[in-house]
């Protein structure tokens, strides 16, 4: 099972929006509506902040926001903060009582 | 409150065994599938399993059958993962983490045990 693909990093200003991609196959992305996306900062254990493509679980705020087109899913954070700094991941069921993780993208707030 | 706690640092010699626990509080830890995911310094997750702490049923990745080995003490709400025959690319941090459903993200994570493998 191959990783997803996500870029190595994206950035933003404070209050701007980025944008992270995460493309998968058919077999993963494409094929079921389980993509979630994970916050990671330093030292720390991943943070879940999107389930089941688009769903935030209570205490993750609105700015988070996820979607799916095909092969491909996207977290886009709006309102950039400084605390938003951080690696995300993105991960998907991929069939066969199987998971994958994305490759990580590391966020910066210019 | 609601948390995984999983068991400390270990030093391993290559060729050995580590088996590291994660201890679930705060709700029913049968009702949850366990995963466990590792990560690399500075590299990014790879999923290694789960076991359903309910009937003990595994699933496992493909490039770790055969050396691992995920069980579970519902007595005690604990959940384990064993790895065999340790290279030095297993030095790495490896977390448990509490799923929502079947086939849906991880929820709540252990804080992370790391284990390094060095002659």
């Amino acid at each position: 099972q191959s990783a997803l693909t996500q870029p190595p990093s994206a950035s933003g200003s404070p209050g701007q929006s980025v944008t992270i991609s995460c493309t998968g196959t058919s077999s993963d992305v494409g094929g079921y509506n389980y993509v979630s996306w994970y916050q990671q900062h330093p030292g720390k254990a991943p943070k879940l902040l999107i389930y089941e493509v688009y769903k935030r679980p209570s205490g993750v705020p609105d700015r988070f926001s996820g979607s799916k087109s095909g092969n491909t899913a996207s977290l886009t954070v709006s309102g950039l903060q400084a605390e938003d700094e951080a690696d995300y991941y993105c991960s998907s069921y991929a069939g066969s009582n199987n998971f994958v993780f994305g490759t990580g993208t590391k966020v910066t707030v210019l | 409150q609601v948390q995984l706690v999983q068991s400390g640092a270990e030093v391993k010699k290559p060729g050995a065994s580590v088996k590291v626990s994660c201890k679930a509080s705060g709700y029913t830890f049968t009702d949850y599938y366990m995963h466990w995911v590792r990560q690399a310094p500075g590299q990014g997750l790879e999923w290694m399993g789960r076991i359903n702490p309910n009937s003990g049923g595994t699933n496992y990745a493909q490039q770790f059958q055969g050396r691992v080995t995920m069980t579970r003490d519902t007595s005690i709400s604990t959940a384990y993962m064993e790895l065999s025959r340790l290279r030095s690319d297993d030095t790495v941090v490896y977390y448990c983490a509490r799923a929502l459903g079947n086939r849906d993200g991880f929820d709540l994570w252990g804080q992370g045990t790391m284990v390094t493998v060095s002659s």
